[in-house]
């Protein structure tokens, strides 16, 4: 069981926007969101909350409040369909913690 | 451009160690951290434990009692091994590139090690 709680599964039409919501141990520490694809190594979207890795569009943006985080996908593509992960340190586990993954489906 | 790539038996019978070794290129190896993940069939990502260059360890609480991890600087390589394993640990693991001391930021990733427990 994850720490950190994401909705199991988000779907929208093409071109729209969907949100991605991440709870649980967060604290103090950043949060990063991973695209996973299937058959491919997951792929670093947003790190420090809100930051996005050179490459990645503009398209997707990451934000915090207190102790949940939101990842968020506008202008929706087909080659978006994919399994997202929010991720961050557990500092009472002094661990990583993963949260349980989204599945998104752009009908 | 940092690459990173598994490599280990993709077969470990039952109550055995499972090893994998991650061998990092074309990028700085000193002064990182190094991680290794999972992901069971089906399931998410389950972060299993990282290594410091020096040799400082951190371990996902669930599987410390099994894991070693391990750290060649001369190679630029890194290993990890899992003891006593079950059907539950048939996984593909993944080594990754951590940059955060208290993140979980890996921003390079290897393509993964498909490890089937079985006899």
């Amino acid at each position: 069981q994850s720490v950190l709680t994401q909705p199991p599964s988000v779907s929208a039409a093409p071109g729209q926007k969907v949100t991605i919501s991440c709870s649980g141990s967060i604290g103090n520490n950043y949060v990063s969101w991973y695209q996973h694809l299937p058959g491919t190594a997951p792929k670093l979207l947003i790190y420090d909350n809100n930051e996005r890795p050179s490459g990645i569009p503009d398209r997707f943006s990451g934000s915090r409040s207190g102790t949940s985080a939101t990842l968020g996908i506008t202008g929706l593509q087909t080659g978006d369909e994919a399994d997202y992960y929010c991720g961050t340190w557990d500092s009472s586990l002094s661990a990583g913690v993963f949260g349980g993954g989204t599945k998104l489906t752009v009908l | 451009q940092v690459q990173l790539q598994e490599s280990g038996p993709g077969l470990v019978k039952p109550s055995e160690t499972l090893s994998l070794t991650c061998t990092v290129s074309g990028g700085s190896f000193s002064s990182h951290y190094w991680s290794w993940i999972r992901q069971p069939a089906g399931k998410g990502l389950e972060w299993i434990g990282r290594i410091y260059t020096s040799g400082s360890t951190n371990f996902n609480p669930s599987l410390k009692s099994r894991v070693t991890m391990s750290v060649d600087t001369s190679k630029n390589q890194f290993s990890l091994r899992l003891r006593s394993v079950t059907a539950a640990d048939t996984a593909m693991y993944y080594c990754a590139r951590d940059l955060q001391v208290w993140g979980a930021l890996f921003d390079y990733w290897g393509q993964g090690a498909l490890v089937t427990v079985s006899s």
